[in-house]
This record gives C-alpha cells, sequence and structure tokens, in this order.
C-alpha cells in the first residue's frame, strides 16, 4: 500500500537557521506533492505544491524539491523565525481523490 | 469569509449513541473529505465525495457513514460509536481533486466513552 514517511517526528533548530523536512514515499508515482502546516488546535493549511515534472518550487523564505528518482520531496524554510514553529505536512494525491498523509514533522525554532 | 465549518468541535459521549458531525463549506467546492488524526498515524482519510451524491471509501471506513446531498454539507455519521473511534477530526473542501490544495475545518474533538 501506499505509504509516506517524514524523517522524524520533531526538529529543533536555532532561529535565523535553515530548517530542512523530508517526506519519503513508497509504492506510489505521484504526479505532484503538497506540503502543508498545522497548528495546535486548528486544521492544516496548504503552502506548497510541486508537481513530478518540477525539480524545485520556491515561495519567499519556503523552498520544497521533488526527486521522483529518490522518491523523496524536501522542504525547506531559510531564515527561520520562532513564528515557523509547527507541524508539517506533506501529502500526496490522485485524480481519483484519495489522499494520503504523512504523520508530519514537529518543527521548534528556539530565539 | 472562505472556511469549512464543523459542529461540535468537541464532543464526549457513550458507546453505541448514534451521532453526526456536520461539515459545511461556503466556497463551492466539488470535493469533500473526512479525515481522523491519532498521535503516531497522522491524517487517515475514511470517505471522500468528488461531487453530490458521489462518495467514496478511504484508507479507514470501517464504523462510519457519510451523504453529500447538497454541495456545501458533507455530514460524517458514527451509527454505533466505539471508543476506539475516539479521535479528532477533520473535514476538508477543495476545487476538485489532483492538484488542488485542500481547506480543512478547525477539527471536532470526540472521545467516546
Amino acid at each position: 500500500s501506499q505509504k509516506i514517511e517524514q524523517n522524524s517526528e520533531a526538529l529543533n533548530i536555532q532561529e535565523g537557521k535553515t530548517a530542512t523536512l523530508t517526506c519519503n514515499y513508497t509504492n506510489y508515482s505521484p504526479a505532484y506533492l503538497q506540503w502543508y502546516r498545522q497548528d495546535p488546535g486548528r486544521g492544516p493549511v496548504f503552502l506548497l505544491l510541486i508537481r513530478e515534472n518540477e525539480k524545485e518550487k520556491r515561495k519567499e523564505r519556503l523552498k520544497v524539491t521533488f526527486d521522483t528518482t529518490l522518491k523523496q520531496s524536501l522542504f525547506h524554510i531559510t531564515a527561520s523565525q520562532p513564528a515557523d514553529s509547527a507541524t508539517y505536512l506533506c501529502a500526496l494525491g490522485d485524480e481519483a481523490g484519495k489522499s494520503t498523509f504523512g504523520d508530519g514533522t514537529t518543527l521548534t525554532v528556539k530565539p | 469569509e472562505a472556511q469549512v465549518t464543523q459542529n461540535p468541535r468537541y464532543l464526549i459521549t457513550v458507546t453505541g449513541k448514534k451521532l453526526t458531525v456536520t461539515c459545511s463549506q461556503n466556497m463551492n467546492h466539488e470535493y469533500m473529505s473526512w479525515y481522523r488524526q491519532d498521535p503516531g498515524l497522522g491524517l487517515r482519510q475514511i470517505y471522500y465525495s468528488m461531487n453530490v451524491e458521489v462518495t467514496d471509501k478511504g484508507d479507514v471506513p470501517e464504523g462510519y457513514k457519510v451523504s453529500r446531498k447538497e454541495k456545501r454539507n458533507f455530514p460524517l455519521i458514527l451509527e454505533s460509536p466505539s471508543p476506539n473511534q475516539t479521535s479528532l477530526y477533520f473535514c476538508a473542501s477543495s476545487l476538485g481533486t489532483g492538484e488542488q490544495p485542500q481547506h480543512f475545518g478547525d477539527g471536532t474533538r470526540l472521545s467516546i466513552l
């Protein structure tokens, strides 16, 4: 069955550093991959989408890469801030409507 | 304001007592979906609907029912709730499937005693 693994449950970094989160998948050939942010007590919020034919996507301080050979996506937050502290989820979906989410990585940015 | 609204936000109930969690979206979205989120298991899809009167099972549909009689509403029904359905539930909607980002409600925390 399709499976998504995110690198670790928790990631702690110092303010100003770059946070790198990993999303690996198996038994899947996605046409795209999405990243969401989830704050405590709230639903996930969409951040970025990257398609299989795109190597890299950027949005302000966010950067996503997608390597379909390695079956991996990397999510970077540059110049991290305490306000970036949250849980980040990656998600794969198909045209039939099914969605699969990773467990999420909880990022804490310390001042 | 564009939003997905779930009710109730919190519910404590007992085994076997039927309950319904409502979900409504005001964005005229075609696609709606229900997830449950459990520690260590992440977000798992329960059911989804690609349009009115069209529903399909996700990864964990057992013990749940849904209906999509109107575009804006997608209620989740637990006919005979059991303690293993204690969880945090999210409803989501999007313009369509594929690349369309999903918009999530703020969740419903269910406790089944």
